[in-house]
């Protein structure tokens, strides 16, 4: 199994609808991250968090919230998707040193 | 965190070592130098990280000048399967140790 398993895999969603990404983790870091990549550009952080009770803002959180259920367990949502938000969204997972980053394989969602 | 420049593009032949340059000239003195790379769309995979010293594991080896404004990636014999983009990244360790990416480095290793 991998160690950061995203779902769904894939997602196509109507402009309006509320939609939830789930992340799951196997590593037992207590620092995870959402991130989005549009075609052809770098990764751009929407949000992040160190532990359970710690939630912040990235670069881009403007119609996204997310939640942290439990350290291995962070959600990212869209409450009424729009199509500029058609993009890869990948979670990642580190702990508090110095070390790399994990991420999931990405969720591919389109809103029509 | 400090910016990194890197060429938006690279080519190297298949058993040759690819070299990728990373300018990184405001980078304090608790930044590291990470370096990622990610395959066609799949998740971003770490490769190597240093401070100041140069650092060699089983992927790459990474360079680091003395000042530590600039760094190189080194695959020492470049396969078509490290046809990827290569991120430069510089981050601070604790609490604020965030990944911004930039744009990355595309390699193209050619038969």
């Amino acid at each position: 199994d991998a160690d950061v398993t995203q779902t769904p895999r894939n997602r196509i969603t109507k402009t309006g609808k509320r939609i939830m990404l789930e992340c799951s983790q196997t590593k037992g870091h207590d620092r995870m991250y959402w991130y989005r990549q549009d075609p052809g550009l770098g990764l751009r952080l929407i949000y992040y968090s160190f532990d359970v009770k710690d939630i912040n803002k990235g670069e881009i959180s403007d119609g996204y919230s997310v939640s942290r259920q439990a350290q291995a367990k962070f959600s990212l949502s869209l409450e009424s998707a729009i199509p500029n938000q058609t993009a890869l969204y990948f979670c990642a997972t580190s702990d508090a040193g110095i070390y790399g980053y994990t991420f999931g394989s990405g969720t591919r969602l389109t809103v029509v | 965190d400090a910016k990194t420049t890197q060429p938006p593009s690279m080519d190297c032949a298949e058993g040759r070592a690819a070299n990728l340059p990373c300018n990184h000239s405001t980078i304090s003195g608790n930044e590291y130098v990470y370096w990622y790379r990610q395959i066609h769309s799949q998740g971003p995979q770490y490769i190597i990280h240093g401070l100041k010293n140069n650092e060699t594991n089983e992927m790459a080896s990474l360079i680091i000048t003395e000042d530590r404004k600039s760094s190189t990636l080194i695959l020492p014999h470049a396969t078509l399967r490290d046809t990827a983009v290569y991120y430069c990244i510089v981050r601070t360790s604790g609490n604020t140790g965030k990944l911004i990416f930039g744009q990355g480095t595309t390699l193209q290793v050619k038969p």
